[in-house]
């Protein structure tokens, strides 16, 4: 299993504002996962990019990897309040388990 | 109810004591994991399961025993609890390994004394 190192670890942002946080790995990958875990709650699923995509998109979420720099990216455009949360990338070769880092702690002031 | 839910939501228990937490999944998932959360650590693995009667180590497996006979069930068990492993508890579970998001239950907070 590898981890992935999200940076940075914590941001502070305005409602309406977009919020960019990065993670990086250390090995290929078959795909790689973004989580959310709002305030003492269990983790959610958010999306899921594969190696061979460049970019995904979700509602207000959009994705970047770029397996040369092994790096990610996960974007929300126009944060809500309710976007306060912890946001967690899990790089995976597709047979071991998920190994989740410390995350970046986002809060989004109304 | 369809998901994955824990019990006790919270436990507070004193040192030395055995304390089991529980882990219960609708879905018929081979896999099942648990984590602990920390401040300052992240999510760290304690131990997963492949399948019935299938269980591996994961990343801080000492003081922690699990077992699997159900498919459905995976209890964790503190054989004799230390203030180290108050924590945060969590139970996720998924289909496979390959491509698939994991599950994730609503934790245990276990306070040792």
């Amino acid at each position: 299993s590898q981890q992935g190192e999200e940076d940075p670890q914590a941001l502070s942002i305005q409602e309406g504002e977009n919020a960019t946080m990065n993670c990086s790995y250390k090995t290929s990958i078959n795909n790689l996962q973004w989580y959310r875990q709002n305030s003492g709650r269990g983790l959610v699923h958010l999306i899921l990019i594969r190696s061979n995509e460049r970019e995904k998109h979700s509602g207000r979420l959009r994705v970047t990897l770029d397996t040369s720099k092994k790096s990610s990216s996960l974007l929300i455009t126009a944060s809500r309040a309710a976007d306060t949360a912890s946001y967690f990338c899990a790089p995976s070769s597709g047979n071991t388990p998920l190994v989740f880092g410390k995350g970046t702690r986002l809060s989004v002031i109304a | 109810d369809a998901g994955i839910t824990q019990s006790p939501r919270y436990k507070i228990t004193e040192t030395g004591r055995q304390v089991t937490l529980m882990c219960h999944q609708t879905w018929s998932h081979s896999y099942m994991f648990w984590y602990r959360q920390d401040l300052g650590h992240g999510l760290r693995l304690i131990y997963y399961s492949a399948a019935a009667d299938i269980t591996d180590k994961g990343e801080v497996p000492d003081g922690y025993v699990v077992s699997r006979s159900k498919t459905e069930n995976f209890p964790l068990t503190l054989e004799s609890a230390t203030r180290s492993q108050t924590s945060v508890y969590f139970c996720a579970t998924t289909p496979g390994l390959a491509g698939n998001e994991q599950f994730f239950g609503p934790g245990t907070r276990l306070t040792v004394l």
